[in-house]
């Protein structure tokens, strides 16, 4: 069985300032790790994805996360925040490339103040 | 080309009515899954469609609950007799071989 967990269930930053969000995942198999962000009146959209290859993966509108097998994490992290950032992030796993079946976190709204 | 594609994007039933949930793929993607959207609960997922294999229905939260997917293409969710609890946005994405999910704007279900 796979699981993720979400530190947080809403975040404010500043604008300019860093986001980080947490996502810890639990998992039998080798995972895929994926982020999706939600905005309000949206579907999800992809941000990135971890598929075993670098550790370190970088997405869209400059975010980025890194897996650490380690401490199980893959958390998402974007070192200046813009305005266009507040939405819903959602951090997912699956056991297949292809992303069936996700299990998602909690999700953890961000604020970013101006 | 064309996203997913979701309706109606609102709707609202009485208790005890069923509805129908309707999803347009993106076209070529052979994969189809149905997710809930709930506060309290987050994103579950329902059903998953994959070609002509057996659809995966082990999401489902009860009988009242189906799905279908006709010629491998739009996909029909349909929830009988509706209860309070089953209001939620439900999401539908679609993928092909190797790439991610991509999911519709969701419709909006509010049970009165």
């Amino acid at each position: 069985a796979q699981s993720v967990t979400q530190l947080g269930s809403h975040v404010s930053v500043s604008e300019g300032a860093l986001v980080l969000l947490r996502c810890n995942y639990s998992s039998s198999v080798p995972p895929y790790l994926f982020w999706y962000v939600q905005y309000p009146n949206q579907g999800l959209q992809l941000l990135l994805k971890y598929t075993s290859a670098a550790t370190l993966v970088k997405g869209i509108n400059g975010f980025e996360a890194e897996f650490k097998k380690s401490e199980t994490s893959f958390h998402l992290t974007k070192p200046s925040a813009h305005m266009s950032d507040a939405a819903e992030y959602f951090c997912a796993v699956s056991d297949g490339a292809a992303g069936n079946k996700l299990t998602f976190g909690g999700g953890t709204r961000v604020l970013v103040k101006p | 080309g064309a996203g997913v594609s979701q309706s109606p994007s609102n709707k609202v039933t009485e208790k005890g009515k069923d509805v129908e949930l309707r999803c347009d793929p993106i076209s070529g993607h052979t994969a189809l899954y149905w997710y809930r959207q709930s506060l309290g609960q987050g994103l579950e997922f329902l059903i998953y469609f994959q070609g002509n294999s057996a659809p995966d229905k082990s999401g489902l939260p009860s009988d009242r609950f189906s799905a279908e997917r006709t010629g491998g293409s739009v996909s029909t969710l349909t929830i009988q007799r509706t209860q309070q609890e089953d209001s939620a946005v439900y999401l539908c994405a679609s993928s092909s071989n190797n790439s991610p999910l991509h999911f519709g704007n969701g419709t909006r279900l509010t049970v009165t």
